[in-house]
C-alpha cells in the first residue's frame, strides 16, 4: 500500500512570497490533516477536512495560509505572503476514518523562508 | 491544551526498559503514540481508546487512565533502532473529537 505523497520535499523561499505544497493520501482515506511542526516541537494541527469539507480550521492564520482539497482526495496548502516564523516543517496525514484513528504521516516539506 | 510528556529526554543501553508519561488537563477520548526519527515522518505506534480497546504495534505496550487523563507508553528490552522522539497526540471529545493535540516530545537514545 502507497503511503502519504507530499512535494516538494524541500523549498526556500524569501519573505512575502507565496509558496504551495501538495498532499496525496493513502487511497480510501477520508480524513486529510495539514500539520506544521517548528523544530524541536510536537505536530500543530492547521487544518483538518472531511472528504473535501472543512472539519476544523481554527489553528490555519487565515489571513495568510490556505488549503483545499478538490474531489476528496489531494489537497494543497497556500502560503501568501509567507514571514520568517513559516520556517518549518509541513506534514500532511490522512486516515480511515474521522476520530479514534490512527494517522499516517507523509515525509512532510521542509520550508525555509529567508 | 497541549498534553505534558515527561521526561523531556531519556538515555538507555541497549535492553534497558524506559516509561514515557502523557498527561493531560482535559476529559480524553483517546491517546495516541507517535515515534519520528531526525529528519523523517513521525510513525504511528498505539493508540488508547476510552473504554479500553488498543491498537497498535505487538511491541509496544501502553496504559490510559481515563480519570487521570493519562498515558504512559512502556519500552521494554530496548534496542537500538528504538532511538527518537516519542509524541503523544491526545484527542478530547466533543468539538475536540478528531483532532489531535501533541506534546513536546520526549526524546530517546539508546547506546550500544
Amino acid at each position: 500500500e502507497a503511503g502519504v505523497a507530499q512535494s516538494p520535499r524541500y523549498k526556500i523561499i524569501e519573505k512575502r512570497q507565496s509558496v504551495a505544497f501538495w498532499c496525496n493520501p493513502i487511497s480510501g482515506h477520508a480524513t486529510l490533516y495539514w500539520y506544521q511542526q517548528i523544530l524541536g516541537q510536537g505536530p500543530k494541527l492547521l487544518i483538518q477536512f472531511q472528504n473535501n469539507g472543512v472539519v476544523d480550521d481554527s489553528q490555519l492564520p487565515k489571513d495568510r495560509f490556505s488549503a483545499e482539497r478538490l474531489k476528496g482526495v489531494d489537497s494543497t496548502l497556500k502560503i501568501q505572503p509567507a514571514k520568517l516564523e513559516d520556517s518549518a516543517v509541513y506534514l500532511c496525514a490522512s486516515s480511515l476514518v474521522w476520530g479514534g484513528d490512527e494517522q499516517y504521516f507523509g515525509p512532510g516539506t521542509r520550508l525555509t523562508v529567508t | 491544551q497541549q498534553p505534558v510528556q515527561s521526561p523531556q529526554a531519556v538515555i538507555l543501553r541497549e535492553g534497558e526498559d524506559a516509561v514515557i508519561n502523557c498527561s493531560s488537563s482535559k476529559a480524553l477520548y483517546s491517546v495516541h503514540w507517535y515515534r519520528q526519527k531526525h529528519g523523517e515522518a513521525p510513525v504511528f505506534l498505539m493508540i488508547l481508546l476510552k473504554g479500553g480497546e488498543q491498537k497498535g504495534h505487538d511491541k509496544i505496550s501502553a496504559s490510559f487512565n481515563e480519570k487521570k487523563q493519562q498515558s504512559s507508553l512502556y519500552l521494554t528490552a530496548s534496542q537500538l533502532s528504538y532511538s527518537g522522539t516519542y509524541f503523544c497526540g491526545t484527542e478530547g471529545g466533543g468539538t475536540s473529537y478528531g483532532k489531535l493535540t501533541f506534546g513536546q516530545g520526549t526524546i530517546l537514545t539508546v547506546h550500544p
